[in-house]
Protein backbone atom coordinates (compact mmCIF):
# COMPACT_ATOMS: atom_id res chain seq x y z
CA UNK A 1 0.00 0.00 0.00
CA UNK A 2 1.38 3.54 -1.01
CA UNK A 3 2.51 5.47 2.12
CA UNK A 4 3.39 8.76 2.94
CA UNK A 5 6.66 10.46 0.94
CA UNK A 6 8.92 12.86 2.13
CA UNK A 7 11.74 14.07 0.24
CA UNK A 8 14.70 14.54 0.70
CA UNK A 9 15.40 12.12 3.28
CA UNK A 10 18.90 13.89 4.27
CA UNK A 11 19.24 16.94 4.03
CA UNK A 12 22.53 19.32 4.92
CA UNK A 13 22.32 22.97 4.94
CA UNK A 14 24.13 26.35 6.29
CA UNK A 15 23.27 28.39 8.84
CA UNK A 16 21.23 31.26 7.43
CA UNK A 17 20.10 29.43 3.93
CA UNK A 18 16.85 27.97 3.00
CA UNK A 19 15.67 24.67 3.10
CA UNK A 20 12.04 23.19 1.79
CA UNK A 21 11.15 19.51 2.74
CA UNK A 22 8.23 18.31 0.63
CA UNK A 23 5.66 15.61 1.89
CA UNK A 24 3.40 13.77 -0.39
CA UNK A 25 0.31 12.56 1.38
CA UNK A 26 -1.37 8.76 1.11
CA UNK A 27 -3.66 8.65 -2.11
CA UNK A 28 -7.19 10.35 -1.37
CA UNK A 29 -5.87 12.04 2.17
CA UNK A 30 -6.59 15.77 2.48
CA UNK A 31 -4.89 16.41 5.32
CA UNK A 32 -1.71 16.84 6.22
CA UNK A 33 0.08 17.53 9.38
CA UNK A 34 4.05 18.53 10.50
CA UNK A 35 5.83 17.71 13.23
CA UNK A 36 9.56 18.67 14.53
CA UNK A 37 11.24 16.27 16.41
CA UNK A 38 14.89 17.06 17.98
CA UNK A 39 17.32 15.26 18.50
CA UNK A 40 16.06 12.85 21.92
CA UNK A 41 13.13 15.09 21.65
CA UNK A 42 9.44 14.22 21.28
CA UNK A 43 7.66 14.97 17.93
CA UNK A 44 5.91 18.27 18.23
CA UNK A 45 3.13 19.66 16.20
CA UNK A 46 4.21 22.57 13.71
CA UNK A 47 1.01 23.29 11.10
CA UNK A 48 -1.72 21.18 9.61
CA UNK A 49 -3.86 21.80 5.83
CA UNK A 50 -6.95 20.37 5.20
CA UNK A 51 -8.34 20.82 1.80
CA UNK A 52 -5.32 23.61 1.12
CA UNK A 53 -5.83 25.60 3.90
CA UNK A 54 -4.29 25.97 7.28
CA UNK A 55 -6.14 23.70 9.68
CA UNK A 56 -4.45 23.97 13.35
CA UNK A 57 -0.93 25.79 14.14
CA UNK A 58 1.48 24.50 16.93
CA UNK A 59 4.80 25.57 17.30
CA UNK A 60 6.01 27.04 14.46
CA UNK A 61 8.08 29.87 13.96
CA UNK A 62 7.80 32.63 11.88
CA UNK A 63 10.99 31.65 9.49
CA UNK A 64 9.02 28.69 8.66
CA UNK A 65 6.28 28.76 6.49
CA UNK A 66 4.18 25.59 4.71
CA UNK A 67 1.28 25.48 2.06
CA UNK A 68 -0.90 22.43 0.98
CA UNK A 69 -1.45 22.33 -3.04
CA UNK A 70 -3.78 21.32 -5.15
CA UNK A 71 -2.62 17.71 -5.53
CA UNK A 72 -2.66 17.98 -1.82
CA UNK A 73 1.10 17.49 -1.31
CA UNK A 74 2.43 19.95 0.96
CA UNK A 75 6.07 21.41 1.20
CA UNK A 76 7.82 23.27 4.30
CA UNK A 77 9.60 26.25 4.00
CA UNK A 78 12.07 27.22 6.26
CA UNK A 79 14.13 30.41 5.51
CA UNK A 80 17.43 31.82 7.72
CA UNK A 81 18.07 28.66 9.00
CA UNK A 82 19.52 28.19 12.87
CA UNK A 83 21.31 25.19 14.53
CA UNK A 84 18.73 24.68 16.73
CA UNK A 85 16.49 23.50 13.04
CA UNK A 86 18.32 20.44 13.33
CA UNK A 87 15.72 17.87 13.77
CA UNK A 88 13.99 14.86 12.16
CA UNK A 89 10.96 16.60 10.45
CA UNK A 90 8.24 14.50 10.22
CA UNK A 91 5.07 14.48 8.11
CA UNK A 92 1.66 12.52 8.64
CA UNK A 93 -1.61 12.23 6.35
CA UNK A 94 -5.34 11.57 7.40
CA UNK A 95 -8.18 11.36 5.35
CA UNK A 96 -11.36 13.14 5.72
CA UNK A 97 -10.24 16.15 7.83
CA UNK A 98 -8.35 14.17 10.47
CA UNK A 99 -12.17 13.21 11.63
CA UNK A 100 -12.50 9.32 9.92
CA UNK A 101 -11.81 7.04 12.86
CA UNK A 102 -8.34 6.43 11.97
CA UNK A 103 -4.75 7.12 13.09
CA UNK A 104 -2.72 10.14 10.98
CA UNK A 105 0.54 7.84 8.68
CA UNK A 106 3.66 9.07 9.42
CA UNK A 107 6.16 9.24 6.46
CA UNK A 108 9.60 8.36 7.78
CA UNK A 109 10.77 11.59 8.32
CA UNK A 110 13.27 14.62 6.73
CA UNK A 111 16.90 14.49 8.71
CA UNK A 112 17.42 18.15 8.37
CA UNK A 113 20.92 18.97 9.74
CA UNK A 114 22.21 22.72 9.66
CA UNK A 115 26.07 23.01 10.15
CA UNK B 1 -4.35 21.48 27.88
CA UNK B 2 -3.30 18.32 27.21
CA UNK B 3 -0.38 16.27 28.63
CA UNK B 4 1.79 12.76 28.55
CA UNK B 5 3.65 12.35 30.70
CA UNK B 6 6.32 9.08 30.05
CA UNK B 7 7.77 9.09 33.49
CA UNK B 8 10.44 5.99 32.63
CA UNK B 9 13.57 7.91 30.44
CA UNK B 10 14.92 4.59 30.01
CA UNK B 11 14.09 0.72 30.47
CA UNK B 12 17.16 -2.09 29.90
CA UNK B 13 15.97 -5.70 29.86
CA UNK B 14 17.32 -8.69 29.30
CA UNK B 15 16.07 -10.78 26.37
CA UNK B 16 12.31 -12.83 27.00
CA UNK B 17 11.63 -10.68 30.52
CA UNK B 18 8.47 -9.08 30.55
CA UNK B 19 8.40 -4.91 30.52
CA UNK B 20 6.11 -2.60 31.07
CA UNK B 21 6.12 0.87 29.30
CA UNK B 22 4.34 3.41 31.85
CA UNK B 23 2.15 6.70 30.17
CA UNK B 24 0.05 8.70 32.08
CA UNK B 25 -2.06 11.92 30.63
CA UNK B 26 -3.67 14.93 31.73
CA UNK B 27 -7.06 16.65 30.12
CA UNK B 28 -9.93 17.63 30.94
CA UNK B 29 -11.79 16.58 27.44
CA UNK B 30 -13.56 13.49 27.67
CA UNK B 31 -13.59 12.52 24.55
CA UNK B 32 -10.27 11.69 22.83
CA UNK B 33 -7.45 9.33 21.30
CA UNK B 34 -4.79 7.59 23.35
CA UNK B 35 -1.94 6.27 20.97
CA UNK B 36 1.86 4.24 21.10
CA UNK B 37 3.99 4.48 18.49
CA UNK B 38 7.38 2.90 18.14
CA UNK B 39 10.45 4.62 17.09
CA UNK B 40 13.36 2.19 15.41
CA UNK B 41 16.90 3.49 15.52
CA UNK B 42 16.30 3.82 11.93
CA UNK B 43 13.80 6.79 13.07
CA UNK B 44 10.85 6.61 11.29
CA UNK B 45 7.30 6.14 13.21
CA UNK B 46 5.80 2.77 13.76
CA UNK B 47 1.99 3.25 14.73
CA UNK B 48 1.18 0.31 17.12
CA UNK B 49 -2.49 1.19 18.71
CA UNK B 50 -5.23 3.45 19.28
CA UNK B 51 -8.14 3.78 21.39
CA UNK B 52 -11.17 6.12 22.52
CA UNK B 53 -11.57 7.56 25.65
CA UNK B 54 -15.02 5.48 25.15
CA UNK B 55 -13.07 2.22 25.31
CA UNK B 56 -11.48 1.03 28.18
CA UNK B 57 -11.55 -2.90 27.26
CA UNK B 58 -7.47 -3.90 27.42
CA UNK B 59 -6.29 -5.14 24.33
CA UNK B 60 -3.39 -7.79 23.40
CA UNK B 61 -1.65 -7.98 19.81
CA UNK B 62 0.57 -10.85 20.29
CA UNK B 63 3.11 -10.18 22.72
CA UNK B 64 2.17 -6.63 23.01
CA UNK B 65 -0.72 -5.81 25.47
CA UNK B 66 -1.95 -2.48 26.84
CA UNK B 67 -3.93 -1.52 29.72
CA UNK B 68 -6.67 1.81 29.70
CA UNK B 69 -7.46 2.99 32.96
CA UNK B 70 -9.77 6.28 32.75
CA UNK B 71 -9.68 6.16 36.82
CA UNK B 72 -6.01 6.58 36.76
CA UNK B 73 -5.68 8.38 33.45
CA UNK B 74 -3.14 5.78 32.10
CA UNK B 75 -2.53 4.04 29.06
CA UNK B 76 0.17 1.14 30.01
CA UNK B 77 1.99 -0.47 27.19
CA UNK B 78 3.68 -4.51 28.04
CA UNK B 79 5.97 -6.49 25.69
CA UNK B 80 5.96 -9.89 26.68
CA UNK B 81 9.05 -11.67 26.46
CA UNK B 82 10.88 -9.13 24.79
CA UNK B 83 13.61 -9.33 21.98
CA UNK B 84 16.30 -7.60 20.67
CA UNK B 85 14.21 -6.37 18.29
CA UNK B 86 12.09 -4.64 20.57
CA UNK B 87 15.06 -2.08 21.01
CA UNK B 88 13.36 1.18 20.09
CA UNK B 89 12.06 4.56 21.86
CA UNK B 90 8.54 4.19 22.63
CA UNK B 91 6.05 7.34 22.30
CA UNK B 92 2.47 7.33 23.88
CA UNK B 93 0.70 10.14 22.41
CA UNK B 94 -2.72 11.96 22.71
CA UNK B 95 -5.35 13.45 20.84
CA UNK B 96 -8.43 15.44 21.25
CA UNK B 97 -11.51 13.96 19.05
CA UNK B 98 -13.34 17.16 19.04
CA UNK B 99 -11.06 19.33 17.17
CA UNK B 100 -11.69 17.24 14.29
CA UNK B 101 -8.17 17.33 13.60
CA UNK B 102 -6.00 14.52 14.69
CA UNK B 103 -3.28 16.38 16.05
CA UNK B 104 -0.85 14.40 18.40
CA UNK B 105 0.62 15.66 21.75
CA UNK B 106 3.27 13.04 22.38
CA UNK B 107 5.25 12.39 25.23
CA UNK B 108 8.55 12.88 26.05
CA UNK B 109 9.43 8.74 25.12
CA UNK B 110 10.71 5.73 26.96
CA UNK B 111 13.77 4.43 25.12
CA UNK B 112 13.95 0.29 25.44
CA UNK B 113 16.86 -1.49 25.30
CA UNK B 114 16.67 -5.23 25.02
CA UNK B 115 19.78 -6.72 25.36
CA UNK B 116 20.36 -10.73 24.40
Amino acid sequence: AAGVIQSPRHLIKEKRETATLKCYPIPRHDTVYWYQQGPGQDPQFLISFYEKMQSDKGSIPDRFSAQQFSDYHSELNMSSLELGDSALYFCASSPSGGRSNTEAFFGQGTRLTVV
Amino acid sequence: AQKVTQAQTEISVVEKEDVTLDCVYETRDTTYYLFWYKQPPSGELVFLIRRNSFDEQNEISGRYSWNFQKSTSSFNFTITASQVVDSAVYFCAFSLMNTGFQKLVFGTGTRLLVSP
